[in-house]
């Protein structure tokens, strides 16, 4: 079956560690993004890529990195920059440039740091 | 970007019709009108989505003003399975590709039984 996953469900760091959060896809799609949630918001968009080897900032790339080397997998590494990485992060993906095309969401990992 | 306004919360009763507003008024000729929802500790879903004619599919109906600075979306007989937290978004072009696919906070529905 066709579709987007994230591995792991449930991820525990220690403050102060990188982490990198696995995303992969295989609809075949150009497009991914990774967006932040936290408890009772809405999504907010870290950063997205359109293509390999190429990526964007959203709104909150700050303490966040990515790379895009294959076009099914999209890794996030939240590094010991970002002040408040306890979270639940959401990846997607979609075709490029088709607006009226849905975008297919992950499961999501939710990110806790002690 | 364009954005979308919708209600923080509304309540409905089971097995009654549920209408979901959502206004965007800087809406641009070519911005389709996408709808999501997510369940809780899920990803979002995709519902409906439409450009100037109202839609239907299984999930839901969803009515676009004629102005098409607001959408409604429409569940015909809520269930408690439809509790959930709505999104409205418009999709649009960010430079040559990949556009941002930017969320709001959404409408978080309530179901009584």
């Amino acid at each position: 079956d066709g579709g987007i996953t994230q591995s792991p469900k449930y991820l525990f760091r220690k403050e102060g560690q990188n982490v990198t959060l696995s995303c992969e896809q295989n609809l075949n799609h150009d497009a991914m993004y990774w967006y932040r949630q936290d408890p009772g918001q809405g999504l907010r968009l870290i950063y997205y890529s359109q293509i390999v080897n190429d990526f964007q900032k959203g709104d909150i790339a700050e303490g966040y990195s990515v790379s895009r080397e294959k076009k099914e997998s999209f890794p996030l590494t939240v590094t010991s920059a970002q002040k408040n990485p306890t979270a639940f992060y959401l990846c997607a993906s979609s075709i490029v440039g088709q607006k009226r095309t849905e975008a297919f969401f992950g499961q999501g990992t939710r990110l806790t740091v002690v | 970007d364009a954005k979308t306004t919708q209600p923080n919360s509304m309540e409905s009763n089971e097995e009654e019709p549920v209408h979901l507003p959502c206004n965007h008024s800087t809406i641009s000729g070519t911005d389709y009108i996408h709808w999501y929802r997510q369940l809780p500790s899920q990803g979002p879903e995709y519902v409906i989505h439409g450009l100037t004619s109202n839609v239907n599919n299984r999930m839901a109906s969803l009515a676009i003003a004629e102005d098409r600075k607001s959408s409604t979306l429409i569940l015909h007989r809520a269930t408690l399975r439809d509790a959930a937290v709505y999104y409205c978004i418009l999709r649009h072009n960010s430079g040559g590709g990949a556009d941002g696919l930017t969320f709001g906070k959404g409408t978080h529905l309530i179901i009584q039984p």
